[in-house]
């Protein structure tokens, strides 16, 4: 719930544009995921974080601990990267995932 | 490559019986595997976390009794839904953290309609 504040909860792009989604974080958290969920309900891996920056193609992701948040950069948006986005953080102590709520992103032409 | 498979992909059962989920972690040895619903407002909840050698915690609203998991070794984890009711509908996904890398990979996902 209020652990992970994801933001925006719904993003409207058209194709080759750059947008950014947002986690803030209420708890100490040691790593983040990235997810994009597809209409069937599968959700592919994005990036794995440790505090710091990947890169993969067109998207890049940031987690700073000491701020407390995580960031998703879509660069040059394509149509294939419509479907719902869940970062989720894992706390100290080594718990299970907590979600954020998603953005879900339509990509236009 | 890391997959995990889960089982039935759909379901449908009748309000009051039991229905049965399975999980199977292919390509990496699972460190834990965790449950969560997600609801068709896309929320998760977290149902419980099971790690080899350690008991099973469930979070708050749920319970081994409504909720039994089994997770016989490192690949494989299932879950019943005893005495299903409407509000048990929703996608049930699986979660295997990779004992190597620590990434948490997911399975498609049970969808459970109940009727």
């Amino acid at each position: 719930g209020d652990q992970v504040k994801q933001s925006p909860s719904a993003l409207s792009l058209q194709e080759g544009t750059n947008s950014a989604l947002r986690c803030n974080f209420s708890i100490a958290t040691t790593t983040v995921q990235w997810f994009l969920q597809n209409p069937r309900g599968s959700l592919m891996n994005l990036f794995y974080l440790v505090p710091g920056t990947k890169e993969n193609g067109r998207l890049k992701s940031t987690f700073n601990s000491k701020e407390s948040y995580s960031t998703l950069h879509i660069r040059d948006a394509q149509l294939e990267d419509s479907g719902t986005y869940f970062c989720a953080a894992e706390a100290q102590g080594g718990r299970a995932l907590i979600f954020g709520t998603g953005t879900t992103v339509s990509v236009s032409p | 490559g890391a997959l995990v498979y889960q089982y039935p992909r759909r379901t449908i059962c009748k309000s009051g019986t039991s229905m049965r989920m399975e999980c199977q972690a292919v390509g990496f040895q699972a460190t834990s595997v965790a449950w969560y619903r997600q609801s068709p407002q896309k929320t998760f909840e977290l149902i419980a976390l099971s790690t080899v050698n350690s008991a099973i915690k469930y979070e708050q609203n749920f319970t081994q009794e409504k909720f039994p998991i089994s997770h016989p070794n490192l690949s494989f984890s299932s879950m019943t839904v005893l005495n299903a009711y409407l509000e048990d509908r929703g996608l049930y996904l699986c979660g295997a953290r990779d004992l190597d890398s620590y990434e948490q990979y997911f399975g498609p996902g049970t969808r459970l309609t109940v009727l």
